[in-house]
């Protein structure tokens, strides 16, 4: 699986966006972007999954640039339950082989009132 | 609901004792894991197992043990060995060909303290 490089804390206030960038340099083809978010005292659970371009869904969207070595987690208007670490994964997706989960030690968010 | 169910919730453990974690889920799922992650850190995989009666190690898998003899239940063991035991400790499972996409379902964990 490709190595991941994420920032290891990130502040906000409730009602900013806040992006977070992964660097992944030596992303193969047939790999996915994935992001987790974990709470304390809890298992982390899926946010968002990508391969290019932009995706989105109810909770966040996900920006992929055409090289594919980064990709942007971007949460619109956070609140404080927004407060989580935030891992970014990258391997084969869906039908592919079956991966084991490295996560390094993601970004922490602080959500302030 | 389906899911998985790890207990208990917290654990302590007098030194030179093994003490065993439980994990049960009934996604009916194949794959199965075990996690540990220490304050401040990313998860670590202890170990992992594909399917029943056959598991591996994973990177960190000194001073455990693992069994699976039931496609529900992925029970790890922390022995005596393990010299440094005090973590946070996640069981997930996951079905064929998830990859890393959301098929992968963790437990609420259990937190190992020695004392």
């Amino acid at each position: 699986l490709a190595k991941t490089t994420q920032p290891i804390s990130m502040d906000s206030y409730e009602g900013q966006e806040v992006n977070i960038t992964c660097s992944h340099n030596n992303i193969a083809t047939n790999d996915y972007i994935t992001w987790y978010q974990q709470f304390p005292s809890q298992g982390p659970r899926f946010i968002i999954q990508g391969y290019k371009t932009k995706v989105t869904n109810e909770v966040a969207s996900l920006f992929i640039p055409a090289d594919r070595k980064s990709s942007t987690l971007s949460l619109p208007r956070v609140s404080l339950s927004d407060t989580a670490v935030y891992y970014c994964l990258v391997g084969e997706g869906y039908g592919g082989s079956q991966g084991n989960l490295i996560f390094g030690k993601g970004t922490k968010l602080s959500v302030k009132p | 609901d389906g899911g998985i169910t790890q207990s208990p919730k917290y654990l302590f453990r007098k030194e030179g004792q093994n003490v065993t974690l439980s994990c049960e889920q009934n996604l009916n799922h194949d794959a199965m894991y075990w996690y540990r992650q220490d304050p401040g850190q990313g998860l670590r995989l202890i170990y992992y197992s594909q399917i029943v009666n056959d598991f591996q190690k994973g990177d960190i898998a000194e001073g455990y043990s693992v069994s699976r003899e039931k496609k529900e239940s992925f029970p790890l063991t922390v022995t005596s060995a393990q010299k440094n035991p005090t973590a946070f400790y996640l069981c997930a499972s996951s079905p064929p060909g998830t990859g890393i996409s959301h098929g992968y379902t963790f437990g609420s964990g259990t937190r190992l303290t020695v004392v």
